[in-house]
């Protein structure tokens, strides 16, 4: 089926520990964006790629990389992963003009221990 | 700075109920305004509001936009256990290299009971 996916779908880290979030989508869009979710705060965004090759930070980058490795794919790095980190993932992308609003992916639990 | 505060925070209904959740904003320039529906794992889009006063209907659930008091409700009647989820507004801002970046409310969780 045609959409976003993410993996993994949960991780448990350690304090310090790095690892990459991926994510794909096949919908040809241009835009794609990952946002974090902890309970009360809603969705907050962490970085945002407008067009293959271009990357901007978003309200909460910090402890962050990303990579948008072509125009399928858009990856989410943590070098050294802090409790502060533990939440759930989403990857998300937005057809042009967003007429038909954002298609998230089904999220990666993270837990840094 | 802006923002998109929802209310109320959570909810607690019996099946039947009619429920209006809220919705309003602080956005520059604002754009359009999306509803998501949030079960267990990502979250799925229900309405995408751009022009005031033009109310979106799809079954059982509504949404309306005043851009003049800057606020959307969703309206959801004779409520049923499957609806029962977090329910998500956001506001695209319209400003120069934003690129229709989504500013998100923290959500009105909704539980319907049997």
């Amino acid at each position: 089926n045609a959409g976003v996916t993410q993996t993994p779908k949960f991780q448990v880290l350690k304090t310090g520990q790095s690892m990459t979030l991926q994510c794909a989508q096949d919908m040809n869009h241009n835009s794609m964006y990952w946002y974090r979710q902890d309970p009360g705060m809603g969705l907050r965004l962490i970085y945002y790629s407008a067009s293959e090759g271009t990357t901007d930070k978003g309200e909460v980058p910090n402890g962050y990389n990303v990579s948008r490795l072509n125009k399928r794919e858009f990856s989410l790095r943590l070098e050294s992963a802090a409790p502060s980190q533990t939440s759930v993932y989403f990857c998300a992308s937005r057809p042009p003009q967003g007429r038909y609003g954002y298609t998230f992916g089904s999220g990666t639990r993270l837990t840094v221990v | 700075e802006d923002k998109v505060v929802q209310s109320p925070l959570s909810l607690v209904v019996h099946e039947g109920d009619t429920v209006t959740l809220n919705c309003s904003y602080e956005v520059t320039n604002f754009r359009s305004l999306l509803w998501y529906k949030q079960e267990k794992k990502a979250p799925t889009f229900l309405f995408m509001l751009t022009s005031s006063g033009i109310e979106k209907k799809s079954g059982r659930l509504s949404s309306i936009l005043d851009k003049k008091e800057l606020f959307s409700i969703l309206n959801i009647t004779a409520t049923q256990t499957g609806d029962s989820a977090i329910y998500l507004c956001a506001v695209v801002p319209l400003y120069g290299g934003s690129q229709g970046n989504l500013i998100f409310g923290k959500g009105t969780k909704l539980s319907v009971k049997p």
